[in-house]
């Protein structure tokens, strides 16, 4: 069964400082990983989708990159600024033509000014 | 607008009833999905739906149970059954086949309904 882990549970920095979200999979079949934000009590807006094929994407100050074979997939922040804080969620999908989502327990991140 | 619409945004339960949550999406998305969130946790499947008249089980589906008459709806019933069912239920929908194939599994989620018991 894929198990999804993320790392660090809670992160605190202040801002400016570019930081590292980390994630880590079981089973590197995967159709593609993404990343979501979810904002306290709020749904999940999805930040990026890296497919199986691609090694890394990029939106903004956002960069997330995967190495299928090690199970393993960052994100990274430049330039942290306070409207970052939220809480930050991957989910991967299995390798199969339609599949769901598994989700790790997501890092909490406050930047504070 | 598109997107998908939970309602209500708060709900309680009170022992012994079931409860129906709603989700409605008008992004013609083939797929649609249940997820529960309880705190400091990730989302765990309860149930998923890939076409009308269809849909399956998740991770955590005792205690739940939905359908899928009509592809934008696919409600969820929280039943007496479920012995905890207090957490953030969130449901999301996605295109399964058809457009482009980089477009599949990318899920838009809705915002979500917090159910607490009375």
């Amino acid at each position: 069964k894929q198990e999804v882990t993320q790392i660090p549970a809670a992160l605190s920095v202040p801002e400016g400082e570019n930081l590292v979200l980390n994630c880590s999979f079981t089973d590197s079949a995967i159709y593609n990983l993404q990343w979501f934000r979810q904002d306290p009590g709020k749904g999940l807006t999805s930040l990026l989708l890296i497919q199986s094929s691609q090694r890394e994407q990029t939106s903004g100050r956002l960069n997330a990159s995967l190495d299928k074979s090690s199970g393993r997939s960052t994100l990274y922040i430049a330039a942290s600024q306070p409207g970052d804080s939220a809480t930050y969620l991957c989910a991967v999908a299995l390798d199969s033509g339609y599949s769901t989502l598994t989700f790790g327990k997501g890092t909490m991140l406050l930047v504070s000014p | 607008d598109g997107g998908i619409t939970q309602s209500p945004k708060y709900l309680f339960r009170k022992e012994g009833q079931n409860v129906t949550l709603s989700c409605e999406q008008n992004l013609n998305h083939d797929a649609m999905y249940w997820y529960r969130q309880d705190p400091g946790q990730g989302l765990r499947l309860i149930y998923y739906s890939q076409i009308v008249n269809d849909f399956q089980k998740g991770d955590i589906a005792e205690g739940y149970s939905v359908s899928r008459e009509k592809k934008e709806s696919f409600p969820l019933t929280v039943t007496s059954a479920q012995k905890n069912p207090t957490a953030f239920y969130l449901c999301a929908s996605s295109w399964v086949s058809g457009g482009a194939r980089v477009a599949k599994n990318i899920q838009y989620f809705g915002a979500g309904t917090r159910l607490s018991v009375l």
